[in-house]
């Protein structure tokens, strides 16, 4: 069991510029989850995959971040004209079907400078 | 508006002694609740969890106790050990139609058990 992987771990861009993350979840799960943590916040949630199809977005999901998982294997996460109020934590977690436990990655931290 | 509130942002306790860390949810829909634990550059990881059908449920050191009618859970750590030290994470399922067990997290306590 390798654990969900999270790449890269940290990450340092300036404002206006486009990153992409990308998370390898637990090879059987079919689930996958995208969450956002920022300082004394607890994990927010962005958005949810059950195998390749994006079944749900939160509204803090503007139109500058999309999200995809090709084939229901790894997902990538990207956010277009990065602002400073992106700067974050961006977990990402899997779970296997009918299953209320979620498996977190290490997270990718984002500053926006 | 949180729906999964931990009112205390941080706790001391002595090794060796219960450490009680308390979450209040206002969601009535809610019907599984999760314990996670925290260390700094890491992930949650998952602790405890307890269904809506139960109101205790135990794993060791860590107890996990739910209030439906209060709408309270609470975990305790018996014996709490420095090890535990870490920010721990309440949150609540909400099944949605497509069985989309998406978590609502509180806000975090931060535990120091001190030796």
């Amino acid at each position: 069991d390798t654990g969900v992987s999270q790449n890269p771990r940290h990450k340092i861009t300036k404002r206006g510029q486009n990153v992409t993350f990308r998370c390898d979840p637990i090879s059987e799960h079919n689930r996958l989850y995208w969450y956002r943590q920022t300082l004394g916040q607890g994990p927010e949630f962005l958005t949810y995959f059950q195998n390749e199809a994006q079944l749900e977005k939160s509204r803090l999901l503007s139109d500058r971040f999309s999200a995809e998982r090709p084939k229901g294997s790894f997902s990538t996460l990207e956010i277009q004209r990065t602002e400073q109020g992106d700067s974050a934590m961006y977990l990402c977690a899997s779970s296997p079907a009918m299953n209320e436990k979620l498996f977190f990655g290490s997270g990718t931290q984002l500053s926006v400078l | 508006d949180q729906q999964v509130k931990q009112n205390s942002p941080s706790l001391s306790v002595q090794e060796g002694r219960i450490s009680i860390l308390n979450c209040d949810y206002t969601n009535s829909m809610f019907d599984y609740f999760l314990w996670y634990k925290k260390y700094p550059a890491e992930g949650p990881t998952f602790l405890i969890s307890i269904s809506s059908i139960k109101d205790k449920n135990e794993d060791g050191r860590f107890t996990v106790f739910l209030n439906k009618s209060a709408k309270h859970l609470s975990l305790h750590i018996v014996p709490s050990q420095p090890g535990d030290s870490a920010v721990y994470f309440c949150a609540a399922s909400l099944k949605g139609g497509g069985s989309n067990y998406k978590l609502t997290f509180g806000k975090g306590t931060l535990l120091t058990v001190n030796p």
